[in-house]
């Protein structure tokens, strides 16, 4: 019954490796999301998903690959992962309502890296 | 435990009082807003919304205000409880129908018993 799931929770790797996060809405909604969390709580936009077309692509570092298979599923590589890349990532999917955008968010994903 | 959030605005209430939220925007061409709940180890919850013809809106114990001559938005919550204490963002959208919203710093509140 989850609305918007993430995989894995947590996420503990080494500097320097390649990880994944995956995301997937069951909400029948047309666009996706990945924010980034900071540890002060600051929300950020990295990139949006409307139909599988990239609709959003914010000042992110290209080590950080958004991927969507299809309109229900948006996953997030990142390459050569760094230490300042510790943070709580988090999925999104809205539809349209009269222009607004009401966004469900996922659980999250705490990514350490050591 | 977490160690997040030490820069994180705190509004402390008593439980059963009312409780009032504040967020500043800067962006004029803003014309929606929200206001989301974050709990711990949770991502943010929807809670209610207003569009920039209105200046007040009311749900369940909620009610948004916005202000659009300051920029100003608050969330007020009726008799709060100890479920209410969490994280709460204000966001708007970045520009009329835009999927890009931009999030305030938030505030955590914290229900006193």
């Amino acid at each position: 019954d989850t609305a918007v799931s993430q995989t894995p929770k947590y996420l503990v790797t080494q500097m320097g490796n390649d990880k994944s996060i995956k995301c997937e809405q069951n909400l029948g909604h047309d666009t996706m999301y990945w924010y980034k969390q900071d540890s002060k709580k600051f929300l950020k936009i990295m990139f949006s998903y409307n139909n599988k077309e990239l609709i959003i692509n914010e000042t992110v570092p290209n080590r950080f690959s958004p991927k969507s298979p299809d309109k229900a599923h948006l996953n997030l590589h990142i390459n050569s992962l760094e230490l300042g890349d510790s943070a709580v990532y988090f999925c999104a999917s809205s539809q349209a309502r009269q222009g607004a955008h009401e966004q469900f968010f996922g659980p999250g994903t705490r990514l350490t890296v050591l | 435990g977490e160690s997040v959030g030490l820069h994180l605005p705190t509004l402390s209430v008593q439980e059963g009082d009312n409780s009032i939220i504040n967020c500043a925007y800067s962006n004029s061409a803003s014309d929606y807003f929200i206001w989301y709940k974050q709990e711990s180890g949770k991502g943010p919850q929807f809670i209610i919304d207003i569009r920039s013809n209105m200046d007040k809106r009311q749900g369940q114990r909620v009610t948004v205000l916005l202000n659009k001559t300051v920029k100003h938005l608050s969330l007020q919550i009726a008799a709060t409880q100890p479920g209410d204490s969490a994280v709460y963002f204000c966001a708007e959208n970045a520009a009329s129908g835009t999927y890009k919203y931009i999030f305030g710093t938030g505030t955590r509140l914290k229900v006193l018993a």
